[in-house]
């Protein structure tokens, strides 16, 4: 599976937008783009995924780069419920099984 | 109503003990998996289990065993658990498999503590 490299963590404050960027250089042409986050004590949650355009749904947009190296995931608003690790994981054609990475730990301040 | 339910929520057991965690998805979906969660907080998969076939990674000791009563449960048994046993256990289940399965539900976990 390709891999994908983000940064350890980020600092946002509350209520100005965030973005979370994942590089994912050896992508290939079938994998999609699927961002998930993790608050604490609780299970990983779906954010959003992609393939080569951008999207947007309730919880943020996922913008895709033209050559599909590196994605950003945009949150429009943050706030302190948004503090999570968020991760950028890409899913083969062939597999269906999730491959996470350390992810980016996101710190909302008020 | 929770989409993807697990029990017990904690365990705490033994070395060489044997013991099962339950998970259940009330979503109708076709796909389920489970993943563990070690102290680092890295998630790796474990199985996913489509309609009966059970795909199984090949780095999980054959002392775990999925256990699949019908579509809307997937059970983990650990024989022999051991101290490196000791992680957090997510249950997730997707309505597709394949490349589409990406958007998966996940159970709120079960933390296992082998002592």
């Amino acid at each position: 599976d390709a891999k994908t490299t983000q940064p350890n963590s980020m600092e946002s404050n509350e209520e100005e937008p965030v973005h979370l960027p994942c590089n994912h250089s050896t992508i290939s042409g079938t994998d999609y783009i699927h961002w998930y986050r993790q608050l604490p004590s609780q299970g990983p949650e779906y954010v959003i995924h992609g393939l080569t355009s951008n999207v947007n749904n309730r919880m943020a947009s996922l913008a895709i780069a033209e050559d599909r190296k590196s994605s950003t995931l945009i949150l429009h608003r943050a706030t302190l419920r948004d503090a999570a690790v968020y991760y950028c994981i890409l899913t083969s054609n062939a597999g269906n099984m999730l491959t996470f990475g350390g992810g980016t730990r996101l710190m909302v301040k008020p | 109503d929770t989409a993807v339910s697990q029990t017990p929520k904690y365990l705490v057991t033994q070395m060489g003990n044997d013991k099962s965690i339950k998970c259940e998805q009330n979503l109708g979906h076709d796909t389920m998996y489970w993943y563990k969660q070690d102290s680092k907080k890295f998630l790796k998969i474990m199985f996913s289990y489509n309609n009966k076939e059970l795909i199984i990674n090949e780095t999980v000791p054959n002392r775990f065993s999925p256990k699949s009563p019908d579509k809307a449960h997937l059970n983990l048994h650990i024989n022999s658990l051991e101290l490196g046993d000791s992680a957090v256990y997510f249950c997730a289940s997707s309505v597709y498999s394949g490349p589409l399965s990406g958007e998966q539900y996940f159970g709120p976990g079960t933390r296992l503590t082998v002592t």
